[in-house]
């Protein structure tokens, strides 16, 4: 069965601080992972994927397949970071995204 | 182009009522989508299509049906409202991505609120 887990539900760092949101799956193939953010008052929409191995906001995720984890990161958080983020995972065969609860990222000045 | 556009933004409803939530979308994408977010869940998928006439379900469908007459247009129908059917409620769409079709890049909707009573 498909699952993406972030153990986080609330994570809050320092403005400048460092910052890595936590993305575990459990999926028996080669998945494609995926960062969505969902800003305050704003529509959910698509941050970055893995496979285009790009860095959006400043923010970056490598896929671990060893350890299972796309885990999100940025150097040095800003105030506009705050948000909340899902990650999601995509089957072979184009099956439909699976998403994690989510992480409320809060971004302290 | 507009996007996913979804009405209404907000609604209350008694036990037993019935809806149904618009969702349309410009961008000519086949799938589409329908999620229910709740506080801490995060999003669940309730039902899905790949094209017009073909529906199927997703993780949470109970209470809940659809249907996809148009390419543009995948209304969402609540037959017999419940307190359990309140929530955030985010239609989506995707299509071709890298010269095929996706279910990858989704496209939200703003959500509709439901509240029932």
């Amino acid at each position: 069965a498909q699952r993406v887990t972030q153990p986080e539900k609330l994570l809050s760092v320092f403005k400048g601080a460092p910052v890595e949101l936590k993305c575990n799956y459990s999926y028996s193939g080669s998945p494609e992972l995926f960062w969505y953010v969902q800003y305050s008052r704003q529509r959910l929409q698509l941050l970055l994927r893995h496979i285009s191995r790009e860095s959006i906001k400043g923010f970056t995720a490598d896929l671990n397949k060893g350890e299972t984890s796309f885990h999100l990161k940025k150097p040095f958080a800003q105030e506009e970071d705050s948000a909340m983020y899902y990650c999601a995972l995509s089957g072979i065969g184009n099956t439909p995204l699976v998403f994690g609860k989510g992480t409320r990222l809060s971004v302290i000045a | 182009n507009a996007g996913v556009t979804q009405t209404p933004k907000f609604r209350i409803l008694k036990i037993g009522q019935s809806m149904t939530l618009q969702c349309t979308q410009d961008m000519n994408h086949n799938y589409m989508y329908w999620y229910r977010q709740d506080p801490g869940m995060g999003l669940k998928l309730i039902y899905y299509s790949v094209g017009a006439g073909i529906t199927d379900k997703g993780e949470v469908p109970n209470g809940y049906n659809v249907s996809r007459s148009t390419t543009e247009d995948f209304p969402l129908r609540l037959e017999l409202a419940a307190p359990s059917q309140t929530s955030v409620y985010f239609c989506a769409s995707s299509g071709l991505a890298g010269g095929r079709s996706s279910y990858n890049e989704q496209f939200f909707g703003p959500g509709t609120r439901l509240t029932v009573l």
